[in-house]
């Protein structure tokens, strides 16, 4: 079965330290890739997406990730966290074949951020 | 430009009872999808309406249905509530048939069974 898998679902981390998230994902072929963050009490926003060309995709707020076809992954980093990063960030995945727009998740990774 | 708007924002309904949970869509979006978020778990897709029609459905059973309305706003129906329905119910609107341009979504409706 398909699935999208986040390594860790809590992390917590001091300001100005680094942050990668893990995304790893079980689908074959082409797929369309995102990234996601809830802060308290507000709604998903979009961080970045990757459709294709240059595997390293910038978003907003300083996010990058990265597609790695070979593992199935697409980790997202900042260099520098902020206290106003602490969220709930979800990697989704969706399938450009599908006939609809279904974008699964993964879990979810909860994120502390302390000054 | 208006956001995806959801109502209501809490309910708490019986066993057993039905619920309706409504979504406007952002403007200008005539997709609209439904989501189920339980406790500690990421989204998981219900279905998703794209001019008026079903055009796709996740894992779900037939007691969760939903409507499309002319306007793009929509309507999520859940019958014969269980226990497990206990969740965040989420709407994304999206501007194409396939969501290639990105879904924006709605702040949900907590829904509790008891």
């Amino acid at each position: 079965a398909q699935s999208v898998s986040q390594h860790n679902h809590h992390v917590i981390l001091s300001e100005a330290a680094s942050l990668e998230l893990g995304c790893n994902y079980s689908y074959g072929g082409t797929v369309n890739l995102f990234w996601y963050v809830q802060y308290p009490g507000q709604h998903l926003q979009l961080l970045l997406k990757y459709f294709s060309g240059d595997p390293l995709v910038k978003g907003i707020k300083g996010f990058e990730a990265e597609f790695i076809k070979s593992k199935f992954s697409f980790n997202l980093r900042k260099p520098s966290v902020q206290w106003s990063d602490t969220a709930e960030y979800f990697c989704a995945v969706r399938s450009p074949t599908d006939s609809w727009g279904k974008l699964q998740f993964g879990a979810g990774t909860q994120v502390v951020v302390t000054p | 430009e208006t956001g995806v708007t959801q109502s209501p924002t809490h309910l708490i309904k019986t066993r057993g009872q039905q619920v309706t949970l409504r979504c406007s869509s952002q403007s200008g979006h005539n997709t609209v999808s439904w989501y189920q978020q339980a406790l500690g778990q990421g989204p998981q897709f219900i279905f998703q309406y794209y001019r008026e029609e079903e055009n796709g459905r996740g894992n779900f059973p037939p007691r969760f249905s939903g409507l499309q309305f002319p306007n793009y706003s929509s309507e999520l129906n859940v019958n014969a509530l269980e226990l497990d329905d206990s969740a965040l119910y989420l709407c994304a609107s999206s501007l194409s048939g396939t969501g290639a341009l990105g879904y924006t979504f709605g702040s949900g409706t907590r829904l509790t069974v008891v």
